[in-house]
C-alpha cells in the first residue's frame, strides 16, 4: 500500500491553457474523490466516483472541468481554458468504506 | 446543503495546555463526523471519526471528540498538547459516505 499519489505535484500554466491532473488511488479502493482547496479554506468537494461511475458532481465543477475514471482505477481531472480563479490545490482521496485517504495534492497556479 | 463551521481559525497554546476546537454543522439528520489533521508539509490524515454509538470517540495521539446531537457539534479535545501537535485541523461531515463537507480549518500553533 503506497498511498494515494497525484501527478504533477505542481503546475504553472497560462490563462486559457488546458491542464490535466492524475490521481492514483490506493489499490482496491472503489471510491475516489476530487476536492479543491484554496488558501484559508478547507477542501471543497468537486466530484466522486464509485468504481468507474461518476456519481455526483458539485456545482463548483463548471463545464470547463471534467473528470474521468475509465477503468475504475486511476482518475484524471481536466480543466479547459484555465482562469486565474482556478489557482488552487487540487486534492484527490480514495476510500474503500468510510475513511478517506488523501493524496499530496496538485498545486495549480494560473498566470 | 450541509455547512461546517470552525470558529477558531488560529489557536496558540503552550505545551501541556488543554485544547478544545469547536466544530458545528448544519444538517439535522443522520451524519458521520470526522476530524482530519494536516501536519506541516504533509497531507491530510484521519484523526478520528464518529458514526454511531458512544458519542465520545477517541482517536490517535491522545485526541478525542464528543458528538452532541442537540448542539450539532463535534468538538475536538486533547488534555495536554505537545509541540508536535502543531498542525491544521479540519472538521468534516458526511451524510451517506458520499459527499463530504469540510470546515475552513483551525491552525494550531503549540509553543515549546
Amino acid at each position: 500500500d503506497t498511498g494515494v499519489s497525484q501527478d504533477p505535484r505542481h503546475k504553472i500554466t497560462k490563462r486559457g491553457q488546458n491542464v490535466t491532473f492524475r490521481c492514483d488511488p490506493i489499490s482496491e479502493h472503489n471510491r475516489l474523490y476530487w476536492y479543491r482547496q484554496t488558501l484559508g479554506q478547507g477542501p471543497e468537494f468537486l466530484t466522486y466516483f464509485q468504481n468507474e461511475a461518476q456519481l455526483e458532481k458539485s456545482r463548483l465543477l463548471s463545464d470547463r472541468f471534467s473528470a474521468e475514471r475509465p477503468k475504475g482505477s486511476f482518475s484524471t481531472l481536466e480543466i479547459q481554458r484555465t482562469e486565474q480563479g482556478d489557482s488552487a490545490m487540487y486534492l484527490c482521496a480514495s476510500s474503500y468504506q468510510e475513511t478517506q485517504y488523501f493524496g499530496p495534492g496538485t498545486r495549480l497556479l494560473v498566470l | 446543503a450541509q455547512s461546517v463551521s470552525q470558529h477558531n481559525h488560529h489557536v496558540i497554546l503552550s505545551e501541556a495546555a488543554s485544547l478544545e476546537l469547536g466544530c458545528n454543522y448544519s444538517y439535522g439528520g443522520t451524519v458521520n463526523l470526522f476530524w482530519y489533521v494536516q501536519y506541516p508539509g504533509q497531507h491530510l490524515q484521519l484523526l478520528l471519526k464518529y458514526f454511531s454509538g458512544d458519542p465520545l470517540v477517541k482517536g490517535i495521539k491522545g485526541f478525542e471528540a464528543e458528538f452532541i446531537k442537540s448542539k450539532f457539534s463535534f468538538n475536538l479535545r486533547k488534555p495536554s498538547v505537545q509541540w508536535s501537535d502543531t498542525a491544521e485541523y479540519f472538521c468534516a461531515v458526511n451524510e451517506n459516505f458520499n459527499k463530504f463537507y469540510f470546515g475552513s480549518g483551525t491552525k494550531l500553533n503549540v509553543k515549546p
